[in-house]
């Protein structure tokens, strides 16, 4: 079985200030990991997947996120915060499911960020 | 190219109602899968299918069918909404996962479907 959480259900941070969404996971496999943005009103747009190559992985929007697996965690970050992120960020696991590519969902992060 | 396509956007239904949300890809994926979206609770798995003819249940089936009769279509239905089923559901599709596993290809999802059931 696998699970994620997220462990913040609401950040907020000022313009041009760093971000930090954090993420820990669990899986029975070698997992892919990836995060999500949904815009309000909108749908799910891919930011950034790790899958066994490289640990530290760069994203869309200046996001990038690092795999620690002695810390099951894959924390999301962005160096100075814009008005445009945000946004509800989810952390998914992929693993296999019998026979299917199954994603789990962390219940997602909002982000405001103020002026 | 327009990726994942659901309709309607948005529906009103009374309980003890049935429709069929509708769900196209044009990108010959194989795997194709519907979730719905709560608030605090993310997304969550109803049905899932690995390819035409071949379905099978995520985390939260009851109430639900699917079928998929061709690669590009993956309908789902509820037999007889229920107020419990207020959601916005999302549609996914991708490819298989990478050979030799562990490795697997992000879902393409498509703009959702918000439905009230009253």
């Amino acid at each position: 079985a696998q699970s994620v959480t997220q462990l913040d259900s609401h950040v907020s941070v000022s313009e041009g200030t760093p971000v930090l969404l954090r993420c820990n996971y669990s899986s029975s496999y070698s997992p892919s990991l990836f995060w999500y943005v949904q815009h309000p009103n909108k749908g799910l747009q891919l930011l950034l997947k790790y899958t066994s190559a490289a640990t530290l992985v760069k994203g869309i929007n200046g996001f990038e996120a690092e795999f620690k697996k002695s810390e099951t965690s894959f924390h999301l970050t962005k160096p100075s915060a814009h008005m445009s992120d945000a946004a509800e960020y989810f952390c998914v696991v992929s693993g296999l499911n019998n026979a299917g590519n199954m994603l789990t969902f962390g219940g997602g992060t909002r982000l405001m960020v103020k002026p | 190219n327009a990726g994942v396509t659901q309709t309607p956007k948005f529906q009103v239904l009374k309980t003890g109602q049935s429709m069929t949300l509708q769900c196209a890809q044009d990108m010959n994926h194989e795997y194709m899968s519907w979730y719905r979206q709560d608030p605090g609770m993310g997304l969550r798995l109803i049905h899932y299918s690995v390819g035409a003819g071949i379905t099978d249940q995520g985390e939260v089936p009851n109430g639900y069918n699917v079928s998929r009769s061709t690669t590009e279509d993956f309908p789902l239905r509820l037999l007889s909404a229920a107020p419990s089923q207020t959601s916005v559901y999302f549609c996914a599709s991708s490819p298989p996962p990478l050979v030799g596993g562990g490795s697997y290809n992000e879902q393409f999802f498509g703009p959702g479907t918000r439905l009230t059931v009253l």
